[in-house]
């Protein structure tokens, strides 16, 4: 069974740079026509997609991130990363890493999410 | 403001049947397959509903998902307890190149 777990940081200061990483275990992130994404979710709101990476690199943003938003793979060791730069009090969330088929929104594995609360 | 629109609160006391609604353009909805999310407190999503209306293995027959047109809709029929989550539906959008995702409706069994 496919799963995936978020690491990094609860806590960033504002201005500086969120970076959080996404182990992939039970299956190889270099197999098959997957996208592996990053969605977040504010304190009690609804879910933003930011974006995602092939296994080849090629990466796809959410426009409205895009100038902040760096993600990338390492398939030697199975996993994805984010780096969100300048951040911001809107930043804060619960940020999910999860698989979804290339060109579909099915998102059918999910890590468990990880809280960044971006504060001084 | 979300791309896919969806209503804020639904509610059906047990048993009943009751019915969430997901509207997009002709950009995601109109031309993509939609997916529908159950979001229960404190945990990730989960896949309800795959490809307008596909149930992944597991998730019990009482939900079931159809598309038509530019929107969409999740019924769960048989309300039970354990249904009070939110509800998320998502579609891939050609314009964004990306996913797209309505606001979310949480889901009140009385």
């Amino acid at each position: 069974q496919l799963q995936l777990q978020e690491s990094g940081p609860g806590l960033v200061k504002p201005s500086e740079t969120l970076s959080l990483s996404c182990m992939v275990s039970g299956g190889s992130i270099s197999s098959g026509n997957y996208y592996w994404g990053w969605i977040r979710q504010p304190p009690g709101k609804g879910l933003e997609w930011i974006g995602n990476v092939y296994n080849s690199g090629k990466t796809n943003y959410n426009p409205s991130l895009k100038s902040r938003v760096t993600i990338s793979v390492d398939t030697s060791k199975n996993h994805f990363s984010l780096k969100l730069h300048s951040v911001t009090a809107a930043d804060t969330a619960v940020y999910y890493c999860a698989r979804h088929w290339i060109g579909e929104a099915n998102f059918d594995f999910w890590g468990q999410g990880t809280l960044v609360t971006v504060s001084s | 403001q979300s791309v896919l629109t969806q209503p804020p609160s639904a509610s059906g006391t047990p048993g009943q049947r009751v019915t969430v609604s997901c509207s997009g353009s002709s950009s995601n909805i109109g031309s993509n397959y939609v997916h529908w999310y159950q979001q229960l407190p404190g945990t990730a999503p989960k896949v309800l509903i795959q490809f307008n209306n596909q149930r992944p293995s597991g998730v019990p027959d009482r939900f079931s998902g159809s598309r038509s047109g530019t929107s969409a809709s999740l019924a769960i029929s048989g309300l039970r307890s354990e249904d009070e989550a939110d509800y998320y539906c998502a579609a891939w959008d050609d314009g964004l190149s990306g996913p797209v995702f309505g606001g979310g409706t949480k889901l009140t069994v009385l």
